[in-house]
């Protein structure tokens, strides 16, 4: 167990619909980044909160979207679902000392977009 | 694409067998990570190598690097049913954020 957590487990929507998901980092991580994960695929990172603010982002569009909190958690929003992006979808939270840190990750929640 | 290549894709070996992963990348890192995942679940960390280290060892995992191939090895040796998983190699690169590439993955498979 890695004390990261993230909620709902699994979760099905609708195309066009929006969804939020939760992470609960580390006690003590000040630094949180989003994957998504395709079956069959490496984890593709999406971004990174690191103090509540967003520190660096992959080739995702605007319709995804983060917040960090006073806490550390964090949620991932994404607008305007397409079946493409039914995934597993990973935090991880870390510790930003230095070039390099090792990243804990929660267990997934896996979107299913119909 | 930045992604790093894994090789082989799958591998299926007896238990007791020593098996070996590849990860190749193609940018400059400041360090690479090896992770391991069970049935599609959270990853799980295994080691991590500085690019300034060749070589490291915990337990019964040996992993290599060699940054003027832009390559990495992970060997598992003695492997158990429980090893069983898929391996991805990621690395961070160098500057600004702490952006971690991941690999492609291989699906390693410990026969009984």
């Amino acid at each position: 167990e890695t004390g990261v957590t993230q909620s709902p487990t699994h979760l099905i929507k609708t195309r066009g619909q929006q969804v939020t998901l939760r992470c609960s980092s580390q006690s003590g991580h000040n630094t949180v980044s989003w994957y998504q994960q395709a079956l069959g695929q490496g984890p593709q990172f999406i971004f990174q909160y690191y103090r509540e603010e967003e520190n660096g982002r992959g080739n995702f569009p605007p319709r995804f979207s983060g917040l960090q909190f006073p806490n550390y958690s964090s949620e991932l929003n994404v607008n305007a679902l397409e079946l493409d992006d039914s995934a597993l979808y990973l935090c991880a939270s870390s510790l930003a000392t230095g070039d390099a840190y090792e990243q804990y990750f929660g267990p997934g929640t896996r979107l299913t977009v119909t | 694409s930045q992604q790093g290549e894994e090789d082989p894709q799958a591998l299926s070996i007896q238990e007791g067998e020593n098996a070996t992963m590849n990860c190749s990348y193609k940018t400059s890192i400041n360090n690479l990570q090896w992770y391991r995942q069970n049935s599609g679940r959270g990853l799980v960390h295994l080691i991590l190598i500085r690019s300034n280290e060749r070589e490291k060892h915990s337990g019964r995992l040996r992993v290599t690097l060699d940054t003027s191939k832009k390559s990495s090895s992970l060997l598992i040796t003695a492997s158990r049913a429980a090893d069983t998983a898929s391996y991805f190699c990621a690395f961070s690169h160098s500057g600004g954020y702490q952006k971690v590439t991941f690999g492609t993955g291989t699906k390693l498979q410990v026969i009984p």
